[in-house]
């Protein structure tokens, strides 16, 4: 089946562990993002990857990381998470830019940071 | 820099309503409009996209025109059912903006029966 896996889907956890949400896409998709959800804002976007070792900032990259060195492969890094993280995070795949085309979502990671 | 503007909600409708959700948009270029469904703990699912002006996207009885005089995209139905409660983005992507995607607040339909 087709599909994007995100892991964990819940988690809490404490101020500065770091921690490591993964995302992996079975559709050979070249896009991948990361977006969080908060209510009134809609989806924002935090990173994006064009493909292979090429990733871009998105709207709210500010405390996380990501890495691209496998095309199936986008983990998202909180190094010292913080309580304005407490999202719902979504990361999403595309087989090519999003500007034409489809974009996949996971089912969801929401974190607490306590 | 570009962003979308959806009216807020949540709105309530009765099953077989005509349902409109409004959706504006800026951008700097020519960009791509989308609109996604989210169902109860589940991630978006594209409900329809419309790629140029005067475009019409349609998809499981809703609609929506790329109006580009207005820079409109509003969200039409018919007739709604219990089955459409969910939540609803309006997005846009645009090249000019580098491949970011912009979503709406999104807006939180009811239908009851």
């Amino acid at each position: 089946e087709a599909q994007v896996t995100q892991n964990p889907r819940y988690l809490i956890t404490v101020t500065g562990k770091k921690l490591t949400v993964t995302c992996s896409q079975n559709m050979n998709h070249e896009y991948m993002s990361w977006y969080r959800q908060d209510p009134g804002l809609g989806l924002r976007q935090i990173y994006y990857s064009m493909n292979v070792e090429v990733t871009d900032k998105g709207d709210v990259p500010e405390g996380y990381k990501v890495s691209r060195k496998e095309k199936r492969n986008f983990p998202l890094i909180l190094e010292s998470p913080s309580p304005n993280q407490t999202s719902l995070y979504f990361c999403a795949s595309s087989p090519g830019t999003p500007g034409v085309n489809e974009q996949f979502f996971g089912p969801g990671t929401r974190l607490t940071v306590l | 820099g570009d962003s979308v503007t959806q009216m807020e909600g949540p709105v309530t409708l009765s099953e077989e309503a005509f349902l409109t959700i409004n959706c504006t948009y800026t951008a700097t270029g020519y960009p791509s409009l989308f609109w996604y469904v989210q169902y109860p703990g589940e991630g978006l699912q594209l409900l329809l996209k419309a790629t140029k002006a005067d475009d019409k996207g349609s998809n499981k009885g809703f609609e929506a025109t790329y109006r580009k005089e207005t820079t409109s995209f509003h969200l039409e139905k018919g007739s709604v059912q219990v089955s459409d409660s969910a939540v609803y983005f309006c997005a846009l992507s645009d090249r000019a903006g580098g491949f970011k995607t912009i979503f709406g607040a999104g807006t939180r339909l009811f239908v009851k029966a």
